[in-house]
């Protein structure tokens, strides 16, 4: 039971332009939501998060959008760079639960 | 700089064997989490524990699985017997939160290989 859903496996975009990271989530009870980053051989390290009372967030290059009625939210990266390539997750919380998408792998080529 | 620590880094072991997986969280964290991360379900989270005590454990098999925090600096998780589904890598995470929420610190990762 997926709750939380990254349709991409992976993205492949140029060094400045633009990632588009999209998660879509089918449990209305959850209001927060989290990305993370995940390096190989290292554990998530948090990104960014939203509260459902938001629909943007933005912390540098880094922009989260939420839509609650499509059920559905999206990491923004803008400009790529190189050492953004990693495998990104999103994550859901609410009502005391908290559920990962299966993540998406960015590559940034220089 | 302090981190949530995991050991071992990497497990083989047989079908039918005990795994135990060791985590430190870190100092003055209140909040454990074991999560499983496979290719089909991504991250799953298995149990956590805040103050010591289980708080949820329903994303984790009973009936091989057993989490527990014999004291504030070392969380365990447990799989006997083990089977090959049992495969993936499993984090711990630790934070100072007050329920699932807010940020927690991943550790590194225990990959189990169960042949």
């Amino acid at each position: 039971d997926q709750q939380v859903k990254q349709n991409s496996p992976s993205l492949s975009v140029q060094e400045g332009r633009i990632s588009i990271l999209n998660c879509d989530y089918t449990n209305s009870m959850f209001d927060y939501f989290l990305w993370y980053k995940k390096y190989p051989a290292e554990g998530p390290t948090f990104l960014i998060s939203i509260s459902s009372i938001k629909d943007k967030n933005e912390d540098g290059r880094f922009t989260v959008f939420l839509n609650k009625s499509a059920k559905h939210l999206s990491l923004h990266i803008v400009p790529s760079q190189p050492g953004d390539s990693a495998v990104y997750f999103c994550a859901a919380v609410g009502n005391n639960d908290m559920r990962f998408g299966a993540g998406t792998r960015l590559t940034v080529k220089p | 700089d302090a981190r949530v620590t995991q050991t071992p880094r990497h497990k083989v072991t047989e079908m039918g064997q005990e795994v135990t997986m060791r985590c430190q969280p870190i100092l003055g964290h209140n909040t454990v989490f074991w999560y499983r991360q496979t290719m089909m379900q991504g991250l799953e989270l298995l149990a956590y524990f805040r103050n010591r005590a289980p708080l949820d454990d329903s994303g984790m098999p009973k009936d091989r699985f057993s989490a527990e925090m014999p004291d504030a600096t070392l969380a365990t998780l447990k799989i006997q017997p083990s089977e090959p589904r049992d495969s993936a890598v499993y984090f711990c995470a630790s934070g100072l939160v007050q329920g699932v929420t807010d940020t927690q610190y991943f550790g590194p990762g225990t990959r189990l290989t169960v042949l």
